[in-house]
């Protein structure tokens, strides 16, 4: 099993530009995590799915974020426009039916100049 | 929700010697309390975890014990080694979504050679 797939694993870009970070979830399951690291505010919560369909969006920061799952391994996190305060470590991660185990990929660092 | 405090933020140790994190939690609920070591540039991994129908769990030199009723858990490292060295987070499964875990601020651990 590959794990959780993130890409891409760095990305630079300019504040006012559209990101767009992926995630494939492991194989068979079926909840998906998102999360953003800072130094200053640790692991915080963005939005989870289960089977596809978004749970709790309460810890999406502000519209210009969005998040989706087209299909029951992939997700995308979106940000537009992008500022200067969204730098930070994103992960996603993904959780089987009946687990507690929540396995987390490996990060997408986001650096909006 | 579930509010995870950690302590302390740094902890520096000699190789060889014994280092221990210790979280509390504020939802009496939380039935489920992992940790996860992070280190640079990859995403957190699981370490150890523990339910609430026991009080201590054990696997080779890593530790967790969890004291419901004043509703803390520690981990605890033995003979540390420098490989140790990683940033170490204690979470708390909070409400009733499988998955949804609230992460303490994280220890950064620095075993010296």
């Amino acid at each position: 099993d590959a794990g959780v797939i993130q890409s891409p694993r760095h990305e630079v870009t300019e504040m006012g530009q559209e990101v767009t970070l992926r995630c494939k979830l492991i194989s068979g399951h079926n909840s998906l995590f998102w999360y953003r690291q800072t130094m200053m505010r640790g692991l915080e919560l963005l939005i989870y799915f289960n089977n596809n369909v978004p749970i709790d969006d309460s810890g999406m920061p502000e519209d210009r974020f969005s998040a989706k799952m087209p299909n029951a391994s992939f997700s995308t996190l979106k940000i537009q426009p992008s500022e200067p305060r969204d730098s930070a470590v994103y992960f996603c991660a993904s959780l089987g039916s009946g687990a507690n185990v929540l396995t987390f990929g490996a990060g997408s660092r986001l650096t909006v100049l | 929700g579930e509010n995870v405090e950690q302590h302390p933020s740094t902890l520096s140790v000699q190789e060889g010697d014994s280092a221990v994190i210790k979280c509390t939690y504020s939802d009496s609920a939380s039935n489920y309390f992992p940790w996860y070591k992070q280190e640079l540039g990859k995403g957190p991994q699981l370490i150890i975890d523990i339910r609430s129908n026991v009080g201590e769990k054990k696997d080779q030199r890593i530790a967790v014990t969890l004291n419901k009723t004043a509703k803390h858990f520690s981990l605890h490292i033995t003979e540390t080694q420098p490989e140790d060295s990683a940033v170490y987070f204690c979470a708390a499964e909070g409400g009733s979504t499988l998955g949804r875990l609230y992460f303490g601020r994280g220890t950064q651990l620095t075993v010296w050679p």
